[in-house]
């Protein structure tokens, strides 16, 4: 199993760009996880979804969308990227009632 | 508003001198309670999942206790690749554990 993936590793956006970050999990988990971690803020969650085809908002989730068309893939998307965006995202899953795992992570920064 | 809070914020031991980070929450109704390490430039690791007061579990030289109101890590003789930022989170009353809301962590420094 590789676990949780994310691509890309490292990303460089100028304002107002549009990307999407992917998240795959080949555990066939049910619930998947986006969170963003900056300095001095720890990780705050910015969407979520609890099966294919049902997504929710976390604490910080403006700017971003999501989708879940499949058990294996949780895209996040940026519509126009700000600067106030430059931070580390993390996708996780899991099981009900099981811990979150988390992927390898992505660096962006927004100029 | 259910929070999270960790201390100290570092924390530098020599080799083999052993300590405690603190974890303080509050949320009711805890459905668990969760332990990650972090390397620099990766993404989280589980460590422990605790449920209820006065559960404790132990991995290596790690012993992870709960309380009511608290959890700590005990590093036990420590080593330097126990170095790391060591979270905790609590998923938010009545959320699932996908909801986690997570504490700033203890960036744990142990020298040789």
């Amino acid at each position: 199993n590789a676990g949780v993936t994310q691509t890309p590793k490292f990303q460089v956006l100028k304002t107002g760009q549009s990307m999407t970050l992917q998240c795959a999990q080949d555990m066939n988990h049910e619930y998947m996880s986006w969170y963003r971690q900056d300095p001095g803020m720890g990780l705050r969650l910015i969407h979520y979804s609890v099966g294919a085809g049902i997504t929710d908002q976390g604490e910080v989730p403006n700017g971003y969308n999501v989708s879940r068309s499949t058990t294996e893939d949780f895209p996040l998307r940026l519509l126009s990227a700000a600067p106030s965006q430059t931070s580390v995202y993390f996708c996780a899953s899991s099981s009900p009632g099981d811990t979150q795992y988390f992927g390898p992570g992505t660096r962006l920064t927004v100029l | 508003e259910d929070q999270v809070t960790q201390s100290p914020e570092a924390l530098r031991l020599q080799e083999g001198e052993s300590s405690s980070l603190n974890c303080s929450y509050t949320v009711s109704g805890l459905r668990g309670l969760f332990w990650y390490r972090q390397d620099p430039g990766k993404g989280p690791e589980f460590l422990f999942t605790l449920y209820s007061a006065g559960e404790e579990k132990e991995k290596e030289r790690l012993k992870a206790t709960l309380t009511k109101k608290e959890s700590f890590l005990h590093i036990t003789a420590p080593k330097p690749e126990d170095s790391a930022t060591y979270l905790c989170a609590v998923p938010p009353s009545g959320a699932g554990s996908y909801q986690l809301t997570f504490g700033k962590g203890t960036k744990l420094s142990v020298i040789p």
